[in-house]
């Protein structure tokens, strides 16, 4: 139970394109999804927390128009990446919260190369 | 200020050897607390968390932690390392499933044969 997938794992797009990465929860509801950004051998940074039907709450410092976050259902959020140039280029990773639970379940991560 | 320290960066053990990573933390209410493990490549698989009881924690993969309040620490436990073991392991406090986690910088681990 409480698997999370991403899709696509991995993604290479031209610069100036914008690319969405969905984020799922395959065996229960999630009324919470994060959104994290890892850049290498570093550790996992907050970039938003998503909450169904409402709009995102963004950390210090992210650009929500650059990073537009959708949590349309209990099951799926999604992160579109605007604009993307190669600074953009990260792993992501989102983390969904079961409704009435407290642990956070990640999911495989996103790559994003932007050339 | 919230945050978690993982003193150790990069820790090598022999395959069978006991293993004990560092984590301390700082939080002004009391913490919900986690350790999570990233191969390479992959997302974090929950080992282990600490809500409030028994302040020795049992976790998946033979891995256990023991919560020390007055030592602010969360240290991760396993009495017999395996190869498949080395990975990236990180240490996470937070004040419930939907507020936010503050992550430690990541301890990783390899395995010598």
């Amino acid at each position: 139970g409480a698997v999370v997938s991403q899709h696509p794992s991995w993604v290479i797009c031209k610069s100036g394109t914008s690319v969405k990465i969905e984020c799922r929860s395959l065996d229960f509801q999630a009324t919470t999804m994060f959104w994290y950004r890892q850049f290498p051998k570093q550790s996992l940074m907050l970039m938003a927390t998503s909450n169904e039907g409402s709009k995102a709450t963004y950390e210090q410092g992210v650009e929500k128009d650059k990073f537009l976050i959708n949590h349309a259902s209990l099951t799926l959020s999604t992160l579109t990446v605007t604009s993307a140039h190669p600074e953009d280029s990260s792993f992501y990773i989102c983390s969904a919260v079961e409704r009435g639970r407290e642990t956070q379940y990640f999911g495989p991560g996103t790559r994003l190369l932007v050339l | 200020a919230q945050s978690v320290t993982q003193p150790d960066i990069h820790i090598t053990v022999s395959e069978g050897a006991s293993l004990e990573l560092r984590c301390n933390y700082s939080y002004g209410a009391t913490p919900y607390l986690f350790w999570y493990v990233q191969s390479p490549g992959q997302g974090l698989q929950l080992l282990l968390k600490y809500f409030s009881g028994d302040t020795l924690v049992q976790g998946i993969k033979g891995f256990e932690a023991e919560f020390k309040r007055s030592q602010s620490s969360f240290n991760l436990r396993k009495p017999s390392v395996h190869w498949s073991d080395a990975a990236e392991y990180f240490c996470a406090v937070g004040s419930g499933g939907y507020n936010k986690l503050i992550f430690g910088a990541g301890t990783r681990l390899a395995v010598h044969p």
